[in-house]
């Protein structure tokens, strides 16, 4: 069955640290990639997107992510967290299975960026 | 609209109530995602729909809940007889393919006392 999982619970960073969330997939066709931030109380939004082209993807907010296809990898990063940045993560994948598209979340890393 | 709206945002119901939360995709939008997120954890996946017609029900519990996306109403999502273990925020997104990506809604909050 595919999944999605995100390795890391709980990260707390100082302002100014660099931040990788990792995102791994099981699944062997082909897969959009896209990761989700929901701020406190509120929804979830769409930080980035991957579809095809280029593996490297950069989103809002100085947020970017790479696609290791190899690796089944989908990593996102920040060079330089704030203290705004302070939310929940889930990196989802999107399949076509049976027909059907079928989104996958994974269980969301909580960062918690310390002023 | 330009946005998911869910109402209500609060429902409070006790044990064994039936509880009905509504979903009105962004205009345009053929596909309309039901999640559960219980206690802030994973959501779980529970039904789509492409326009009116069901499109993925794998995870819906089929014997309290069930759903409806019918023209010119928002969509539903209806849980009879409900259970404690019901409680979760109950999210709504929408696409306009099944590929592209999901525009959530704020979210329903069910309580079951």
């Amino acid at each position: 069955a595919q999944s999605v999982s995100q390795h890391n619970h709980h990260v707390i960073l100082s302002e100014a640290a660099s931040l990788e969330l990792g995102c791994n997939y099981s699944y062997g066709g082909t897969v959009n990639l896209f990761w989700y931030v929901q701020y406190p109380g509120q929804h979830l939004q769409l930080l980035l997107k991957y579809f095809s082209g280029d593996p490297l993807v950069k989103g809002i907010k100085g947020f970017e992510a790479e696609f290791i296809k190899s690796k089944f990898s989908f990593n996102l990063r920040k060079p330089s967290v704030q203290w705004s940045d302070t939310a929940e993560y889930f990196c989802a994948v999107n399949v076509r299975t049976s027909g059907t598209y079928k989104y996958i979340f994974g269980t969301g890393t909580r960062l918690k960026v310390l002023a | 609209g330009e946005e998911v709206a869910q109402t209500p945002k609060h429902l409070v119901r006790g044990e064994g109530q039936k509880a009905k939360l509504y979903c009105a995709p962004i205009k345009g939008h053929s596909y309309v995602f039901w999640y559960q997120q219980v206690l802030k954890n994973e959501f779980k996946f529970l039904i789509s729909f492409q326009n009116e017609n069901v499109f993925d029900e794998t995870g819906m519990p089929k014997e309290r809940f069930s759903a409806k996306c019918l023209p010119n109403s928002p969509c539903s999502l209806e849980i009879q007889a409900t259970k404690l273990e019901d409680s979760a925020v109950y999210f709504c997104a929408s696409s306009p393919t099944g590929a592209q990506p999901q525009h959530f809604g704020d979210g329903t909050r069910l309580s079951i006392l």
